[in-house]
């Protein structure tokens, strides 16, 4: 087991320019989470997955927000045409099938600055 | 709409004395499930205790333990004997029916020796 690793871990890009997260949860865990945190504020639900699924969207995640979790192991959280409002740190989290509500395992997130 | 709020922005404590974080929701289930997260500098969060609602016994995790009073919809934090190691931010979170996560705003913990 080890743990939930994100890359990259920083991350500066220029307004309007692309960006591509990634996300590789602990390896027995279905389900797979994105959420989002600004400066001052706890984390904001994003996506879900189970497996290869994708099963809720938050309605902060716009049409230039896309997930994909290919073949239900890592997962991809890309961000087309950056916004200066998109900068945030970027959490991944995974929980393994079973009862809900149990616990998640986060990563250490990456970090996104757009100038 | 479920929320979370935690009122105290910042709170601070001398090494081996007790400090309670505070934190209230608002829900209209009757069946739900809350959290205690911590985020220390490396940015992991990491779950410190959980509480399921329809328990009336307060949960216990070593030195942290919570104070749960549901029919004020109040959760807090209480850590004993603090330590350096736990200085962070706690969050308080809920969640029902889903593993998806409420956060609050959360509480900057400072420890000193």
């Amino acid at each position: 087991d080890t743990g939930v690793s994100q890359d990259p871990r920083h991350k500066i890009t220029k307004r309007g320019q692309n960006v591509t997260f990634r996300c590789d949860p602990i390896s027995e865990h279905n389900r797979l989470y994105w959420y989002r945190q600004t400066l001052g504020q706890g984390p904001e639900f994003l996506t879900y997955f189970q497996n290869e699924a994708q099963l809720e969207k938050s309605r902060l995640l716009s049409d230039r927000f896309s997930a994909e979790r290919p073949k239900g192991s890592f997962s991809t959280l890309e961000i087309q045409r950056t916004e200066q409002g998109d900068s945030a740190m970027y959490l991944c989290a995974s929980s393994p099938d079973g009862r809900l509500n149990e616990k998640l395992f986060f990563g250490s997130g990456t970090q996104l600055s757009v100038l | 709409a479920q929320t979370v709020t935690q009122s105290q922005p910042e709170m601070s404590v001398q090494e081996a004395e007790t400090v309670t974080l505070s934190c209230t929701y608002d829900t209209s289930e009757s069946d739900y499930y809350l959290f205690w997260y911590k985020q220390p500098p490396s940015r992991q969060m990491i779950l410190v205790i959980r509480q399921e609602a329809y328990k009336q016994q307060n949960a216990t995790e070593n030195r942290f333990s919570v104070n749960f009073q549901k029919a004020a919809k109040s959760f807090s934090l209480k850590i004993s004997d603090s330590q350096l190691g736990d200085a962070a931010m706690y969050f308080c979170a809920y969640n029902w029916l889903t593993d998806k996560l409420i956060f609050g705003t959360g509480t900057r913990l400072q420890v000193f020796p």
